[in-house]
């Protein structure tokens, strides 16, 4: 079946350590995002890319980083750097308009 | 003004009724516009486009008001299953198109 793949889907890490999110989809869609959302918040816009090799900041880039090597896959790093990195991480893909996301990364830091 | 607003609610409603949210938005060059379902620790999900001319699939009915730069929609005999955060989405056409999420609307309904 066709979709978005996020893994894992909880992750707990000690304050300080880089992690890493996957996320795959086998949509053949070429727009791919990264979006958090906190309790009571809308989802926030991290990254996003358009074609393979290019990807743009979003509204909360800092403290993140990612990488497009491959049209299917857009892995997320949250980095030491960002401050409060507890959250519920979405990522998403994208025909033209409209986002179909995947089931989300739930990351608590300890 | 924030980009996207809506009235988090909840909206507690019984089964059969008629609900209506609304949503406004603050960019008026803003093209494409949709709204979400989400159910509580899940992912969203897109329930419907919403297009000038106003649209409708089932029980559902979503409209569009350039003028006053607002979506609305419109859920006829309430389910139990339509007790969810309805998100309100629009594009925010910042450098380069992306879509701006409001914090969602949500709605209880009870037998």
């Amino acid at each position: 079946d066709g979709g978005i793949t996020q893994s894992p889907k909880y992750l707990f890490r000690k304050e300080g350590q880089n992690v890493t999110l996957s996320c795959e989809q086998n949509l053949n869609h070429d727009a791919m995002y990264w979006y958090r959302q906190d309790p009571g918040q809308g989802l926030r816009l991290i990254y996003y890319s358009q074609i393979v090799n290019d990807f743009q900041k979003g509204d909360i880039a800092e403290g993140y980083s990612v990488s497009r090597e491959k049209k299917e896959s857009f892995p997320l790093t949250v980095t030491s750097a960002q401050k409060n990195p507890t959250a519920f991480y979405l990522c998403a893909s994208s025909p033209s308009r409209e986002l179909f996301f995947g089931e989300g990364s739930r990351l608590t830091v300890l | 003004r924030k980009e996207v607003e809506q009235d988090p609610g909840p909206f507690n409603v019984p089964e059969g009724a008629t609900v209506a949210f609304n949503c406004t938005y603050s960019n008026s060059a803003s093209q494409s516009f949709f709204w979400y379902r989400q159910d509580c620790r899940k992912e969203p999900k897109l329930l419907m486009s919403v297009y000038s001319s106003g649209n409708e699939d089932g029980r559902f009915t979503a409209q569009l008001n350039r003028a006053s730069q607002y979506i609305s929609l419109l859920i006829r005999d309430s389910k139990l299953s339509d007790s969810a955060t309805y998100l309100c989405v629009v594009d925010s056409y910042s450098g380069y198109s992306t879509l701006t999420f409001g914090k969602g609307t949500m709605l209880l309904v009870s037998p």
